[in-house]
């Protein structure tokens, strides 16, 4: 049983507004949830980290309904260089050490 | 300049072989991570340890072993018994400080088999 469940891929165009939403039924009480993005042939990248509501840094925002049971990232205006991989991670139920990715969504930016 | 170290980028292992992917951090992290990660594909947790002289098997163990004799140091072993073990493997860690701490990620290892 995945973890967290997201589409397996997007396409947007430059400019565009992005959203990526991510399913986490699971989720335990004290789990944030953290998004991360992904260049080919390299670690994943740190982008932004929610627990409830919306949060806002310089590069997305998080939107986070009530029930926890789910998030959105969303990617203003965005560019050819965002085209990535990006994951959202929930830590286990039985340890907030174990942290499992899921298979992610590619996103793919066209001119 | 801190950071995860992993050497070395690129690794060929003969059949029958066992090999070791270094990871070092100089973050004071407690937490190490390992992930393998096959082309197209997400990453899958092999080993993770949150302390020193302890590690716990993630959901891709079979095959692989690993140390945390130092806190600096979590290195992974591929052994014989890894009948597929052609992949990227990266390293991670975070502090323990909070259970939301990021996880820092190193450059990683692409691993083939000769």
């Amino acid at each position: 049983l995945a973890k967290t469940t997201q589409p397996i891929s997007m396409d947007s165009y430059e400019g565009q507004e992005v959203n990526i939403t991510c399913s986490h039924n699971n989720i335990a009480t004290n789990d944030y949830i953290t998004w991360y993005q992904q260049f080919p042939s390299q670690g994943p990248r740190f982008i932004i980290q929610g627990y409830k509501t919306k949060v806002t840094n310089e590069v997305a925002s998080l939107f986070i309904p009530a029930d926890r049971k789910s998030s959105t990232l969303s990617l203003p205006r965005v560019s050819l260089s965002d085209t990535a991989v990006y994951y959202c991670l929930v830590g286990e139920e039985d340890s907030s050490y174990k942290l499992i990715f899921g298979s992610g969504t590619r996103l793919l930016v066209r001119p | 300049d801190g950071g995860i170290t992993q050497s070395p980028k690129y690794l060929f292992r003969k059949e029958g072989q066992n090999v070791t992917l270094s990871c070092e951090q100089n973050l004071n992290h407690d937490a190490m991570y390992w992930y393998r990660q096959d082309p197209g594909q997400g990453l899958r947790l092999i080993y993770y340890s949150q302390i020193v002289n302890d590690f716990q098997k993630g959901d891709i163990a079979e095959g692989y072993s690993v140390s945390r004799e130092k806190k600096e140091s979590f290195p992974l072993t591929v052994t014989s018994a890894q009948k597929n073990p052609t992949a990227f493997y990266l390293c991670a860690s975070r502090t323990t400080v909070a259970t939301n701490e990021k996880l820092f990620f190193g450059s990683g290892t692409q691993l083939s088999v000769l």
